[in-house]
């Protein structure tokens, strides 16, 4: 069956550290990959998205994630991480079903929290 | 236009009541979809719908009956809820197929006294 992992359940860093969040994912097909975020009391937004192309994507708010096939990888990264960046990050990985809209399956979601 | 609405934002509700969620997409996606999401974790897949019909219902209590009117519109019935179902729901909607993001609402915050 089709998961993805995402590595670290709570990461607490300073601000101006530089961020890495690991996501792997188990399926043998073609996937689209994504990474969402949820700020504290409101929804889901979308960071950025890898469907096909350069394996380096850059998303919105200076985030970016490198796609590595050979190791199921899906990282999403930030140079430099600011208080408003506190958020929880979800990896999601969208697996085709013939005749329907992808089945979304999400990673467990990693805290951020960001110091001042 | 790439929004999902949801209504109502808030919902509080006793054990016996009848209630409904409602989502509204103007995108042209044939594909919708409810999820339901507990403080802290990720979304948990409900329902879809493929062109107005329901694909995949992922074990669902029968307390929770979706109903997909038109291509635009996807309700969620409520009746006969427990305290445990209280959560964020989320509607979501994408192009049927496999490069279809999905797009999400900003959810009904559902209380169950």
């Amino acid at each position: 069956a089709q998961s993805v992992s995402q590595h670290n359940h709570h990461v607490i860093l300073s601000e101006a550290a530089s961020l890495e969040l690991g996501c792997n994912y188990s399926y043998g097909g073609t996937v689209n990959l994504f990474w969402y975020v949820q700020y504290p009391g409101q929804h889901l937004q979308l960071l950025l998205k890898y469907f096909s192309g350069d394996p380096l994507v850059k998303g919105i708010k200076g985030f970016e994630a490198e796609f590595i096939k050979s190791k199921f990888s899906f990282n999403l990264r930030k140079p430099s991480v600011q208080w408003s960046d506190t958020a929880e990050y979800f990896c999601a990985v969208n697996a085709f079903l013939e005749r329907q809209g992808g089945k979304l399956i999400f990673g467990q979601g990693t805290e951020l929290s960001v110091k001042p | 236009d790439t929004e999902v609405t949801q209504t109502p934002k808030h919902l509080v509700m006793g054990m016996t009541n009848k209630k409904s969620l409602k989502c509204e997409q103007h995108m042209g996606h044939r594909a919708m979809y409810w999820y339901k999401q507990k403080a802290k974790k990720p979304p948990e897949l409900m329902f879809v719908y493929s062109y107005e019909k329901l694909s995949i219902n992922e074990s669902v209590p029968s307390r929770f009956s979706p109903e997909c009117p038109n291509s635009s519109l996807l309700n969620l019935h409520l009746h006969a809820l427990q305290p445990e179902d209280s959560a964020l729901y989320l509607c979501a909607s994408s192009q049927v197929g496999y490069q279809g993001q999905q797009f999400f609402g900003p959810g009904t915050r559902l209380t169950v006294l």
